[in-house]
């Protein structure tokens, strides 16, 4: 079957750097995502990574490694506002998105 | 970038009633929309897929006949939630894929939270 595992919450504190992790196991791979959904919202698109390696985008990064099906996705100098839940997707060889069940992440003072 | 609208982003009816929702491709033309429910502190759950101007594909265990789908336009899809039951009360969120990115990435509506009394 199509599994997508991160962790359910993680905790960081405000001006610091968090990485969460994704590991997937799906049928064909084109292309993983990391959305940003706040409580009572619709997801919002952060990154897609489709080749093995690092794309920065400003504050947030994320990384892929296909042969070892693992995600991350790195959040530099948090802020208040980063608090959210943070799903990371996989499109299969169906291009159906195959989604994780998201990691909520809580910043600090 | 694209915009995807919902409509509308919060209902509430009574058990028995049916409610539509509407989803728009506000600046794009959309072949394809997604329909997704997500129940609190949950992950997104695919409902269907919605290809325009063909039956829409629904996901194992989601009954086509109580959630009816219709994408009768580049830039509109409908899903009407019929006979509704207080066990339907959800978020729900469409979204569209975008066809000529290289990413085919999909954006997201709003979302609309329905709640049946």
């Amino acid at each position: 079957g199509q599994n997508i595992d991160q962790p359910t919450e993680m905790t960081a504190t405000e001006g610091a750097i968090v990485q969460i992790n994704c590991t997937y196991q799906t049928s064909g791979f084109n292309g993983l995502f990391w959305y940003q959904q706040h409580a009572g919202e619709a997801p919002t698109f952060l990154s897609y990574n489709v080749l093995d390696g690092l794309e920065e985008k400003g504050r947030f990064s994320s990384f892929l490694s296909r042969s070892k099906g693992y995600s991350y996705l790195l959040l530099k100098e948090l802020q208040m506002k980063d608090s959210a839940s943070y799903l990371c997707a996989v499109r299969d060889s169906n291009y159906q998105l195959i989604w994780g069940a998201g990691t909520k992440l809580i910043i600090k003072p | 970038g694209a915009v995807v609208s919902q409509h509308p982003s919060w209902v509430i009816c009574k058990s028995g009633t049916s409610v539509k929702i509407e989803c728009r491709s506000l600046d794009f033309q959309a072949t394809t929309m997604f329909w997704y429910r997500q129940f609190p502190k949950q992950s997104l759950m695919l409902m269907a897929t919605s290809n325009e101007g063909s039956k829409a594909t629904y996901e194992q265990g989601v009954e086509k006949d109580k959630f009816l789908i219709n994408h009768a336009s580049l830039t509109l899809s409908t899903l009407t939630v019929t006979s509704a039951h207080p066990e339907d009360s959800s978020f729900y969120i469409c979204s569209a894929r975008v066809p000529d990115r290289t990413t085919y990435e999909q954006y997201f509506g709003p979302g609309t939270r329905l709640t049946v009394t």
